[in-house]
């Protein structure tokens, strides 16, 4: 099975400051690489997938970055609506499989 | 605009069988190359991917549950289902469908929906 690790745990930023947040594959997943967002009491919204592909209607704020078994998810200037936990998900074709990060919550500094 | 609605039971017993369908609306089940899973979120926990089924009917399993998940698919009703057996509290969480292109992640998600595992 295929392991993603995040990282920090929590991170703590200001309101219009860039957050960079980290994600790792135990073994290369090429790009099939995807962020989510998920606020208390909603499902997980798709921002970014194949690594660096923004979803329909994703601000410009948020890009991703990275292949193999390092990413990064940048959000510049943040808004208060971007505090929220976050996931990466790996989605391997061959052998199909699907995992997880454990998430990073990012809080108001 | 494509939604998932999932329903069923909200408390089932220990050792029972889980079962949930997902409704697609706002286009067909069967069209497109999509796959459709299921997801859960034990409360105050990350997510868990649980299987999915594409729209051929082949389906794929996370190898920890692969002895006690089938999904299903019903093109008539626009519907796919969860069946999870000899359940136990580790079972208990929110439960997720949602829709994934090859190559695209997760793009439409239902609400989801509490199952509690109790006697």
């Amino acid at each position: 099975e295929i392991v993603m690790t995040q990282s920090p745990a929590t991170l703590s930023v200001s309101p219009g400051e860039r957050a960079t947040l980290s994600c790792r594959a135990s073994q290369s997943v090429s790009s099939n690489l995807a962020w989510y967002q998920q606020k208390p009491g909603q499902a997980p919204r798709l921002l970014i997938y194949g690594a660096s592909t923004r979803a329909t209607g994703i601000p410009a704020r948020f890009s991703g970055s990275g292949s193999g078994t390092e990413f990064t998810l940048t959000i510049s200037s943040l808004q208060s609506e971007d505090f929220a936990v976050y996931y990466c998900q790996q989605y391997n074709n061959w052998p199909p499989s699907i995992t997880f990060g454990q998430g990073t919550r990012l809080e108001i500094k | 605009q494509v939604q998932l609605q999932e329903s069923g039971p909200g408390l089932v017993k220990p050792s029972q069988t889980l079962s949930l369908t997902c409704t697609v609306s706002g286009g067909s089940i069967s069209s497109g190359s999509y796959y459709w899973s299921w997801i859960r979120q034990p409360a105050g926990k990350g997510l868990e991917w649980i299987g999915r089924i594409y729209t051929s009917g082949s389906t794929n399993y996370n190898p920890s549950l692969k002895s006690r998940v089938t999904i299903s698919v019903d093109t008539s009703k626009n519907q796919f289902s969860l069946k999870l057996s000899s359940v136990t509290a580790a079972d208990t969480a929110v439960y997720y469908c949602a829709r994934a292109g090859g190559v695209t992640g997760f793009d439409y998600w239902g609400q989801g929906t509490l199952v509690t595992v109790s006697s």
